[in-house]
This record gives structure tokens, sequence and C-alpha cells, in this order.
């Protein structure tokens, strides 16, 4: 089945250096590509919604200048955390559209997530 | 906009115990539903998904039903594991343009031996 390699799975990293998570769709052209969070304990928050070869839609609340998307490929779409603090200690997991049907019919498919934590 | 309402946690069984976790919904048009599982310290799988009304999803013991009438897709299991024991999240698609999964606030299961 299509699989959705996101890395890292884990990253530590200090305050104010960024960090960058990569989700590459493996057998399958990601034509969509959402980015949400997950704080302890809680649910999945959508963060922001991108398409490929266009600027990222972001969710109300998330710093566009903070988190930066990148979709230029079909295959690869990269979050960028900057300038990282405390509390952007989270989950993170992309949720790639694509892979057979047309537009809001493709399937959906999951990273793996990646676990931030800023010291 | 659309939501999705499942009970809250955390919920504790013991072994071969009976599993209900309510899931409800609110949606313009006529949804998707899905349940996610998600074991510590993992990513989220599908469990299982319906896609019309009466519809049945069903996956290792688990079961879940697409009801129209009352707006529910509560999940059941008849005889739980320790294996079992993970978060489950309720979610709904529509298929208007960019919508992606909405998700409940997810629903801590702990099964005891």
């Amino acid at each position: 089945g299509a699989v959705v390699s996101q890395h890292p799975s884990w990253v530590i990293c200090k305050s104010g250096t960024s960090v960058k998570i990569e989700c590459r769709s493996l057998d399958f052209q990601a034509t969509t590509m959402f980015w949400y969070r997950q704080f302890p304990k809680q649910s999945l928050m959508l963060m922001a919604t991108s398409n490929e070869g266009s600027k990222a839609t972001y969710e109300q609340g998330v710093e566009k200048d903070k988190f930066l998307i990148n979709h230029a490929s079909l295959t690869l779409s990269t979050l960028t955390v900057t300038s990282a603090h405390p509390e952007d200690s989270s989950f993170y997991i992309c949720l790639a559209r694509g892979g057979g049907g047309q537009g809001a019919n493709s399937p959906l498919h999951f990273g793996n997530g990646t676990r931030l934590t800023v010291t | 906009g659309d939501s999705v309402t499942q009970m809250e946690g955390p919920v504790t069984l013991s072994e071969e115990a009976f599993l209900t976790i309510n899931c409800t919904y609110t949606a313009t048009g006529y949804p998707s539903l899905f349940w996610y599982v998600q074991y510590p310290g993992e990513g989220l799988q599908l469990l299982l998904k319906a896609t019309k009304a009466d519809d049945k999803g069903s996956n290792k013991g688990f079961e879940a039903t697409y009801r129209k009438e009352t707006t529910s897709f509560h999940l059941e299991k008849g005889s739980v594991q320790v294996s079992d024991s993970a978060v489950y999240f309720c979610a709904l698609r529509t298929l208007s343009g960019n919508t992606p999964l909405v998700f409940g606030k997810g629903t801590r299961l702990s099964v005891i031996a």
C-alpha cells in the first residue's frame, strides 16, 4: 500500500534552533499535504494545508513565519520549525492525499509522526 | 463547521470486557467516518472506516456502524485484550475542496489483565 515516510521520528533540539521535518510519499504522488500537531494527551489539530507548487494555507492561530511549509514536489513536503522554543515541543504528523481517485476523493495516508522536544 | 464528539476517557477495562466508545458527528453533506488508533509512542493507524449510511466497518474484532439518523459511529469490541490499550480517535472526512480529516479529542483505553 501507499507509504509516507516521515523523518526524523524524534528530535531533541536547543531553544532558538530550527528543525526540519520531512514527509516523502514513496510510491505515489501526494498532491496535497496536511500538517497536524498533537499536544500530549490531546487530539490532532490541523496546522496547515499545502498543495504541490503553491503556498501553504495556515489555520487560524498558526504562525506561518514560524512553521515554514514547503511542498516543492509531488513526493516531498517539509515543515521547518524556526527558532524553536520549549512550547513548540509536540508531536507533528503529516497526512498526504493522493495515490488514486481524483481530487478530494483521493486516499489519505499518515506519516508516522515526529516527536519534537525543545530544551 | 464539521465536528466530531467522542466520549472522554480514560476508559479502563479488564481483559475480555466489552468495549464501547461513543462518537457523534456534525457535518454538512455526507461524510465518510473513520476510527484511528494510536499506540503509545507511535503514529496513527486506520482501524476501520465507513463511507455511507448503514455501512459497518470492522477490523481486528472492532466494529462501528454508520448511523445517519443518530449521526453516530460508535466503536465496539466484544472482548478486549491488553494489546488493545491505546488512544482511539473518531474522525470524519467530507469531500469538499481541501477538507482534511476532522478528529475527535481521542479516548484513551487501558486494558488490565
